[in-house]
């Protein structure tokens, strides 16, 4: 089945422990990005990437990274998590073009 | 401003109604996409119709389609004989091609509007 499959679904941490969201697609896509969803403020765009060893900043990057080793793996890491990084975060692939995005269930993220 | 303006942020309808959710649009673009996504109260982000900037002819999946009215840059979806699963919220989105016109970036999104549908 083609997917995109993040992990884990839902995540509580504490402030400044690292952590990693992993983000895997089966459909051979060569665009994926993150998004993070918060009431108010809809989906905004924190990086994305348009093939292997490319990635780039969107509208909301700081205190994110991410790492595009393989074309299938798009992992979000937060370095040091603060409790303003609670959201709900969405991986999402597609083709190159003008295609619709493909999202994952979503990692619904909790910094105390 | 704005790219993508959703005006409602609630919406009603009758089980077996229309509706239609309205969605506008910012771009100096000549060629763009223009997307509908649902997300029910589970969370997860669902893709329904897409509209290209030189597609002639408005989309249309099953119970979903698109008005688009390129002169007013709007591009909202109707959904026919409402159903009480579609509630959920609506999400319209824009992609566009970068400087080249050649590969699209991200999709921006507009605020949602929550779609309530009563028996």
């Amino acid at each position: 089945e083609a997917q995109v499959t993040q992990n884990p679904r839902y995540l509580i941490t504490v402030t400044g422990k690292k952590l990693t969201v992993t983000c895997s697609q089966n459909m051979n896509h060569e665009y994926m990005s993150w998004y993070r969803q918060d009431p108010g403020l809809g989906l905004r765009q924190i990086y994305y990437s348009m093939n292997v060893e490319v990635t780039d900043k969107g509208d909301v990057p700081e205190g994110y990274k991410v790492s595009r080793k393989e074309k299938r793996n798009f992992p979000l890491i937060l370095e040091s998590p603060s409790p303003n990084q609670t959201s709900l975060y969405f991986c999402a692939s597609s083709l190159l073009g003008n295609s619709p995005l493909h999202f994952g269930n979503g990692t619904r993220l909790t910094v105390t | 401003a704005q790219k993508i303006t959703q005006t409602q942020p609630g919406m009603f309808v009758q089980e077996k109604e229309a509706v239609t959710l309205d969605c506008t649009y910012d771009t100096s673009d000549q060629s763009y996409g223009l997307f509908w996504y649902k997300q029910p109260s589970s969370g997860e982000m669902i893709f329904l119709i897409y509209q290209g900037s030189y597609d002639e002819q408005n989309a249309t999946e099953g119970r979903y389609s698109l008005n688009f009215q390129k002169a007013r840059k709007s591009a909202n979806l109707v959904i026919s004989a409402s159903q009480l699963g579609d509630s959920a919220m609506y999400f319209c989105a824009m992609r566009e091609a970068d400087a080249g016109g050649t590969s699209y970036g991200k999709l921006t999104f507009g605020q949602g509007t929550i779609l309530t549908v009563h028996p």
